[in-house]
């Protein structure tokens, strides 16, 4: 089966860092995507990591290591307007582009 | 510049009554469809997937159906609602080229079966 996990909740201030992590078992590998969602809404896409290392994007940076199975995103200056549930999903792979996503974590920021 | 439509935005529905959801993209051809479904403290779960007019794929066994009679559109039926129907509906396309692999989500369709 497809497992991947992430913390349900996490709470930081605002200008912090913060860290995300997501764990992964799946059949097929195609990259590792991480999404912000607000509440109520569509997810907006943030990264896009197939190979292994760090992808910077501005504030948002994203980290993979495939052979542990393991991603991270790591959100910098941390903005009131970050609070959000941030998905992470695994594309199987071939080029059907069948994601699986993770329940997502839902990351407050306080004053 | 590539747009995404889903309506209706909001809906309630009795169980047992019919559904029709719809997607449409505008400014590409040829795109890779997905339905995806969010139920109440789950993760996103993908429902169906298009290559194709014509062509659906379906991921976990269900209530609902797709259809893609156009090559921008994208359709979710069912016949008679259950109340697990309940969730939040998102569309998403990706350019038809591997050279792309990220996906774009629709404003989704928030349905209650009541």
């Amino acid at each position: 089966g497809q497992n991947i996990d992430q913390p349900t909740e996490m709470t930081a201030t605002e200008g912090a860092i913060v860290q995300i992590n997501c764990t992964y078992q799946t059949s097929g590998f195609n990259g590792l995507f991480w999404y912000q969602q607000h509440a109520g809404e569509a997810p907006t896409f943030l990264s896009y990591n197939v190979l292994d290392g760090l992808e910077e994007k501005g504030r948002f940076s994203s980290f993979l290591s495939r052979s542990k199975g393991y991603s991270y995103l790591l959100l910098k200056e941390l903005q009131m307007k970050d609070s959000a549930s941030y998905l992470c999903a695994v594309d199987r792979g071939s080029t059907l582009g069948r994601l699986y996503f993770g329940r997502g974590t839902q990351l407050t920021v306080w004053p | 510049s590539q747009t995404i439509h889903q309506w209706p935005a909001t809906l309630v529905q009795p169980v047992g009554s019919p559904l029709s959801l719809e997607c449409t993209v505008e400014g590409t051809s040829n795109p890779n469809l997905y339905w995806y479904r969010q139920a109440a403290g789950r993760g996103l779960q993908l429902l169906f997937y298009s290559v194709g007019i014509g062509q659906i794929s379906s991921e976990v066994p269900q209530n609902l159906s797709a259809s893609r009679p156009q090559d921008r559109q994208f359709i979710l039926s069912s016949k008679k609602l259950l109340l697990s129907d309940s969730g939040f509906y998102l569309c998403a396309w990706r350019p038809p080229r591997t050279s792309s692999f990220e996906q774009y989500f629709g404003p989704g369709t928030r349905l209650t079966v009541t």
